[in-house]
């Protein structure tokens, strides 16, 4: 199993540009999230889901969109990228069923916006 | 509102030397309560849910109701465990968990 797989690794967007993470998990988890990680903060939830075709807002929802057509992939869409979205971005999955609450990370995709 | 409180960002003790660190919570219910560790290079990844009460590579942590904290403890430091630790909380039959904002833990030869 590879886990869960982000793309890109690295990004330089500009101002105003648009992009996508890749996410794809292959541990047929039900549940996937996405975070950012800035310096100092942690990790904050952007965006959630707990199956294809639902997902639901964290809490730094502003600025971004997700989709979730399929168990394995759950993609981030910054539509206009601003300095402030500089961040590294983290994929993650966690299984359904009571007491496992864990999740399992990508390896992050570093994005700046310049 | 759920929130998760880790006082120090960094923490340096050297090697054979205990070490602790801090978490705090907010939350009014019964969370799950986890560490995860992220070593250098590597993936963020579970070290420890307060629900199995086991110890990990040396590690505990005691979930305590009453001060709505969720130490971590290991009574000898080694340099491998030099790390970036977050704290993370998930209520009580929800899909979020929350993180604190990391301690980063710095072990001296």
């Amino acid at each position: 199993n590879a886990g869960v797989t982000q793309t890109p690794k690295f990004r330089i967007l500009k101002i105003g540009q648009s992009m996508t993470l890749q996410c794809a998990q292959d541990m047929n988890h039900n549940y996937m999230y996405w975070y950012r990680q800035d310096p100092g903060m942690g990790l904050k939830l952007i965006y959630y889901s707990v199956g294809a075709g639902i997902t639901d807002k964290g809490e730094v929802p502003n600025g971004y969109n997700v989709s979730r057509s399929t168990t394995e992939d759950f993609p981030l869409r910054l539509e206009l990228a601003a300095p402030s979205q500089t961040s590294v971005y983290f994929c993650a999955s966690s299984p359904e069923g009571l007491n496992t609450g864990e999740l399992f990370f990508g390896e992050g995709s570093r994005l700046t916006v310049l | 509102a759920q929130r998760v409180t880790q006082p120090e960002k960094l923490l340096s003790v050297f090697k054979g030397a205990p070490v602790e660190l801090k978490c705090n919570y907010s939350y009014s219910g019964s969370p799950e309560l986890f560490w995860y560790v992220q070593y250098s290079r590597q993936r963020l990844q579970l070290l420890l849910r307060h629900i199995s009460r086991e110890s990990i590579k040396g590690f505990t942590a005691d979930l305590n109701k009453g001060e709505t904290s969720f130490h971590l403890k290991k009574p000898f430091a080694q340099e491998e465990d030099s790390a970036m630790y977050y704290c993370a909380l998930r209520g009580t039959g929800g899909f979020k968990t929350i993180f604190g904002a990391g301690t980063r833990l710095f072990v001296k030869a």
